[in-house]
């Protein structure tokens, strides 16, 4: 257990249609990312906050955003969704952001399937 | 852009050292090198990290060449249990971004 949770853990919805996941990181951990891996495929990274402000974007879709609430957890809210979305979505906390902070600590992830 | 290149597969026989390697395109000065592996859909998990220096663990050892480009991840006595993907992830300012990823292979 990393300590890191992520709900649902699954989810099926439609296209066109929005969804939410939220995160909770470790205790005391600051950060949180945001990867996607579609199926059989590597993992893409989203996005990434650092107590409550966001740090650097990678692919991340304008149809997709996230936010980190005081608490530090974080939800990635994805809308107009399409066929292509549909994924694994995991986040990953760490202690403090930057290069070097160590490991990364991953939930077990949101499949999202859109039909 | 900047790609990190991993072979495809791998298979490695029980007991045996497993040497998993990984290139980058690029890697500037203040970006470490990471492993993490995913055993099926699980969470990746840590297993070790450098910066230009040779490092070991009670997990792995991890070799990086001088010029950083190329790092090489070796775990001494492969089990079964090690049969997952080995993602090598570089990690910059405020960004973690994974390779493509070896799958390996343990065999019996």
């Amino acid at each position: 257990d990393s300590g890191v949770t992520q709900t649902p853990k699954h989810l099926i919805t439609a296209t066109g249609q929005r969804v939410t996941l939220r995160c909770s990181p470790r205790s005391g951990d600051l950060s949180v990312y945001w990867y996607q891996q579609s199926l059989d495929q590597g993992l893409q990274f989203l996005i990434h906050y650092y107590n409550g402000e966001e740090r650097a974007k990678g692919n991340i879709l304008e149809r997709f955003s996230a936010q980190q609430f005081p608490d530090l957890h974080s939800e990635l809210n994805l809308s107009s969704l399409e066929l292509g979305d549909s994924a694994l979505y995991f986040c990953a906390s760490s202690a403090t952001s930057g290069g070097n902070t160590g490991e990364l600590f991953f939930g077990e992830g949101s499949r999202l399937t859109v039909l | 852009d900047a790609k990190t290149t991993q072979p495809t597969s791998m298979d490695c026989a029980e007991g045996r050292a497993a040497n998993l390697p990984c290139n980058h395109s690029t890697i500037s000065g203040n970006e470490y090198v990471y492993w993490y592996r995913q055993i099926h859909s699980q969470g990746p998990q840590y297993i070790i990290h450098g910066l230009k220096n040779n490092e070991t663990n009670e997990m792995a050892s991890l070799i990086i060449t001088e010029d950083r480009k190329s790092s090489t991840l070796i775990l001494p006595h492969a089990t079964l249990r090690d049969t997952a993907v080995y993602y090598c992830v570089k990690s910059g300012t405020y960004k973690y971004i994974f390779g493509t990823g070896t799958r390996l292979k343990v065999l019996a």
